[in-house]
């Protein structure tokens, strides 16, 4: 079965300072893997997705994230973080062909304090 | 239409009663899911629709769930008899080519309030 853990609840980070987000996942073959962010009362938005090639993937807003093979992780990052990016963060893992279904992390609510 | 669009956005209901919660997909959209989100717990899968069949409904709770797509558009997530641990916020959301590896577009949601 298909997995993902975000082990960080929350996270407090300083405008301008630089974020990383973590993600692990677990999945028996190949992922597709997905950030997604919700801000307060809205639906989600996706952010970037890795599906093969290069690891390190471009996302908008700013973002990016690593595909990590060895350490099944796909940890998000930002060089320099804005109070605009306060919201919840999710990880999510999908499979090859055939399996639909996307699998979310619980979430890492992250705080900007100026 | 240009996004998902869920309604009510919001839905206070009696223990007990039923409720219909409604998804309009981005148009041209097979694929179609449904999602609830509860206080600290992410995104649990209930449903997913390829036109108006369900291959996969293996996430829905309990038999008091049950959802329908007609005109491989419109679904309606309906909840009979409701409970308190039915509480939460009820996302839909929509992809292209039937493949939701490519990325959902996720409607605002239906918080959903049991009393």
């Amino acid at each position: 079965a298909q997995s993902v853990t975000q082990p960080d609840i929350h996270i407090t980070v300083s405008e301008g300072a630089s974020l990383e987000l973590r993600c692990n996942y677990s999945y028996g073959a190949t992922p597709y893997l997905f950030w997604y962010v919700q801000s307060p009362g809205q639906g989600l938005q996706l952010l970037l997705k890795y599906f093969s090639g290069d690891t390190l993937v471009q996302g908008i807003k700013g973002f990016e994230a690593e595909f990590k093979r060895s350490q099944s992780s796909f940890n998000l990052r930002k060089p320099s973080v804005h109070w605009s990016d306060a919201a919840e963060y999710f990880c999510a893992v999908g499979g090859s062909f055939g399996n639909e279904k996307l699998t979310f992390g619980t979430g890492t609510r992250l705080t900007i304090i100026p | 239409g240009a996004g998902v669009s869920q309604s009510p956005s919001n839905k206070v209901t009696e223990k007990g009663k039923d409720v219909e919660l409604r998804c309009d997909p981005i148009s041209g959209h097979t694929a179609l899911y449904w999602y609830r989100q509860s206080l600290g717990q992410g995104l649990e899968f209930l449903i997913y629709f390829q036109g108006n069949s369900a291959p996969d409904k293996s996430g829905l709770p309990s038999d008091r769930f049950s959802a329908e797509r007609t005109g491989g558009s419109v679904s309606t997530l309906t909840i009979q008899r409701t409970q308190q641990e039915d509480s939460a916020v009820y996302l839909c959301a929509s992809s292209s080519g039937g493949r939701g590896l490519w990325g959902y577009t996720f409607g605002s949601g239906t918080r959903l309030t049991v009393v």
